[in-house]
Order: C-alpha cells, then sequence, then structure tokens
C-alpha cells in the first residue's frame, strides 16, 4: 500500500492564483481530511469527508473548497491564492469517523507558498 | 474552548537518555488522547491512542500515560536514539454528536536527541 499520497510536495502561487492539491489513498477509507500547520500553531482542520459525495467545512474553510467523487480521491482547491494561505497543507484519512480509536494516516504534505 | 497544551516547546537530550513530554488538555466531552511523531518534512504518525479507561500504553520505547482527572498525559520516551529527533504532538478528540468527531492538536514538542 502506498498509504496517502499528496502532490505536489511544493508549489509557489503568485497572489489570486488558482490550484488544486492531489491527496489520494489506497486503503479504502471512508473517512479524509484537510489540515493546516502554521508555525506556532496546532493543525487546524479545513474541511472533511466522511464518505464518496459527502464534505463539510472544519475551522478554517475560507477561501477553499472540496469534491470527493470516489473513496481514494480528496483534491483540495484554492480559489484565489492569498499570502494568508502559505501554510504546509497535510491529507489524512482513517476507516471511519466513528467514536472509536480508528489511527489517522497523513500523507507527507504540501508546501505551498503564496507570493 | 477546547484547548490542549504542551510543554515544554523544545528539547534538547543526549542519546541514550530518558525524558518525558507533557500535555494538559480542556477538551470536553472527551472521548481520547493521542500521541503523533512528526520528523522533520513529514507527516505525523501516530504512536499510541488511549481512551479515559487506561491510564498507560506503550509502543516500543514511548509509553504514553493519562490521567483523566487532572486532564494530563505524558509521553515518556525510553533509551532515547538519534532517529527520536522530531516533534511530539498531542492530540485529544472530543465526542461529538455528528458524523465527524473534533480533533484538538497541540502545537508540539520539539525533541533533539544529539551525540
Amino acid at each position: 500500500n502506498a498509504g496517502v499520497t499528496q502532490t505536489p510536495k511544493f508549489q509557489v502561487l503568485k497572489t489570486g492564483q488558482s490550484m488544486t492539491l492531489q491527496c489520494a489513498q489506497d486503503m479504502n477509507h471512508e473517512y479524509m481530511s484537510w489540515y493546516r500547520q502554521d508555525p506556532g500553531m496546532g493543525l487546524r482542520l479545513i474541511h472533511y469527508s466522511v464518505g464518496a459525495g459527502i464534505t463539510d467545512q472544519g475551522e478554517v474553510p475560507n477561501g477553499y473548497n472540496v469534491s470527493r467523487s470516489t473513496t481514494e480521491d480528496f483534491p483540495l482547491r484554492l480559489l484565489s491564492a492569498a499570502p494568508s494561505q502559505t501554510s504546509v497543507y497535510f491529507c489524512a484519512s482513517s476507516y471511519s469517523a466513528g467514536r472509536g480509536q480508528e489511527t489517522q494516516y497523513f500523507g507527507p504534505g504540501t508546501r505551498l507558498l503564496v507570493l | 474552548k477546547n484547548q490542549v497544551e504542551q510543554s515544554p516547546q523544545s528539547l534538547i537530550i543526549l542519546e541514550g537518555k530518558n525524558c518525558t513530554l507533557q500535555c494538559n488538555y480542556t477538551v470536553s466531552p472527551f472521548s481520547n488522547l493521542r500521541w503523533y511523531k512528526q520528523d522533520t518534512g513529514r507527516g505525523p504518525v501516530s504512536l499510541t491512542i488511549m481512551t479515559f479507561s487506561e491510564n498507560t500504553k506503550s509502543n516500543g520505547r514511548y509509553t504514553a500515560t493519562l490521567d483523566a482527572d487532572t486532564k494530563q498525559s505524558s509521553l515518556h520516551i525510553t533509551a532515547s536514539q538519534l532517529s527520536d529527533s522530531a516533534s511530539y504532538i498531542c492530540v485529544v478528540r472530543s465526542e461529538n454528536t455528528g458524523t465527524a468527531s473534533k480533533l484538538t492538536f497541540g502545537t508540539g514538542t520539539r525533541l533533539q536527541v544529539t551525540l
């Protein structure tokens, strides 16, 4: 299993540009999520999905869009990049979003710099 | 507001020595507490997951403790190795009525193991 994969690893954007961060998992996990990690702050949830066709907002969703057309893929779209979106983005997946002790698996991250 | 605080922020120890990292939380209602290891430039990797009824859990040289009464957890690393150099993140899951429970992330303790 490749686990959770993310592309690209690093990206530089200009303010106002749009782009899509790709995330895929091959573990048949129902639950997938996107986080951003900023210096001095814990990971913060952007959007999540509990299954194909179902998405919802996390705590910092503004400026981001997601869709989940398949179980495997969960892309994150930046609609109009802003310098405040400079961050490291992590995709994660787990078997379910239930109340158990399911392990959450993280991808390697995408480092985004917005100029 | 749910919060997870970790101490110290950073720590330097000699190879072979033991160390203990602390985590205090104010998350309610509590579901479980997780410790993750994050190597530089990589995504977090789960070390342990502890529920309310568990007060100790080990994973090799890593031992986590949980005191649900005082809302404190610690991660003890025995006989440290250079490969233990990483950030260690405490994460507390709260129990929601919806389909996706909430994870609150600490900012992490940066551990450096030196010769």
